[in-house]
Formats: C-alpha cells, structure tokens, sequence
C-alpha cells in the first residue's frame, strides 16, 4: 500500500531564506506524487506534480520539487520565502489504480519570520 | 479556474440536525470525490463516485452518505450530525482518464 511521510511538522524559516520541506513516500509501483498548499480558510493548491516525466518539477510561485527513486523522496524547495508562503502543505500520493484517490501526509505548517 | 462550488462554506448546527453538503461541479466530471480534514490533521478519502449511480466508500469509515444521481451533482448527508462530525469536508473532481484533480474550496462543519 501507498504511504507518504513529511519528516517535520513545523518549519520557520525567515523571509528571504531558502525553504525545504521534506516528503518521503512508500509505493510498491511508480507513484504520481503531488504538492498541495492550504492557506488558513482556504482550499487546496495544487502547487506542482510529479507523473513519471522529469525528476525535477517546477511548480507555482517558485516552488519546485525533485523525484528521487533511490531515496523514495520527493522534498519541497524554494530559494528564497516570502511572507505569503505561510501555510499548511501536503505531500501526496495517488493511488495506483485512480488518481484521483489521495493519500495524504500528515502536513507541514510554515512559518516565515520578518 | 476550477469550476467545482461548495455550500455551504461554513455551518454551525446543533447535535441531532440532518445536514446535507452540496458539491456541483459543470466540467462534465465522471469521477468526484470527499475529503475529511480534521483540524490540524491530513485529509483522508471518505466517498467517490465514478459516475451516475454509482458511490463507494473511501479509505476513511464515515456515518455520512453521498448519492449521485446527476454527473454534476455530488452531495454528502449526515442524518445526525454530532459534535465529531466536526471538521472540514472537501469536494474534489477528475475528468476520466485525467489525472488533475480539481478541489472545491470545502466546508466547515461544527456540530455543537
């Protein structure tokens, strides 16, 4: 069965500093992996997607993410935080069979600091 | 833009109260979907539709149903609602053999 995994629950970062946010998977086939953002009272975000094309995805608002097989990892990054980065986001798998049958991490809260 | 709409966005009832929570989707979408977020947690998969007449239950054991008696029309019911009923309900579509999911901007439940 598929899993995902996001390693920390909270992250601070100060604006203008580099974000990682960090995703771990678990699927026994090759996996369509996602990140989605939640901004307070608002719905989800699909900010980029991974489907068996390029190991390096480039996503929204200068996000990007890379698949790595021999690590099962598929980490969130961006250069330099905004402000309006602040949110909740989720590392997610779909199933093998529908995709649009996700299964979510746990969440990742950031915070950037002035 | 995603053309999926839910009502309502935020509802407070009282324990014991029918509830039911509209999704309509006009992008001709056979597969729909709900999501359950609870405060703070993940979301998980509690109902999906493949299409007219057609519903099953997801990952998530939930005391809310679904029907689908048109494509576009996708409502969640709770029979009667409790305070653990609270949380936040999210609607979701794909186009078959497409693999972007479109959300709708969900709704709050609190049952008091």
């Amino acid at each position: 069965a598929q899993s995902v995994t996001q390693l920390d629950s909270h992250v601070s970062v100060s604006e203008g500093t580099p974000v990682l946010l960090r995703c771990n998977y678990s699927s026994s086939y090759s996996p369509s992996l996602f990140w989605y953002v939640q901004h307070p009272n608002k719905g989800l975000q699909l900010l980029l997607k991974y489907t068996s094309a390029a190991t390096l995805v480039k996503g929204i608002n200068g996000f990007e993410a890379e698949f790595k097989k021999s690590e099962t990892s598929f980490h969130l990054t961006k250069p330099s935080a905004h402000m309006s980065d602040a949110a909740e986001y989720f590392c997610v798998v779909s199933d093998q069979f529908d995709t649009g049958k996700l299964i979510f991490g746990q969440g990742t809260t950031l915070q950037v600091k002035p | 833009e995603a053309d999926i709409y839910q009502t309502p966005r935020y509802l407070v009832i009282g324990t014991g109260k029918k509830i039911t929570l509209e999704c309509s989707q006009t992008m001709g979408h056979d597969k729909m979907y709900w999501y359950q977020q609870d405060p703070g947690m993940e979301l998980h998969l509690i109902h999906y539709s493949y299409g007219v007449n057609s519903t099953e239950k997801g990952d998530l054991s939930s005391e809310s149903t679904v029907s689908r008696i048109r494509t576009e029309h996708f409502p969640l019911t709770l029979e009667s609602a409790r305070p653990s009923h609270t949380s936040q309900y999210l609607c979701a579509s794909r186009r078959q053999g497409g693999n972007t999911i479109y959300f709708g901007e969900g709704s709050w439940l609190t049952v008091v």
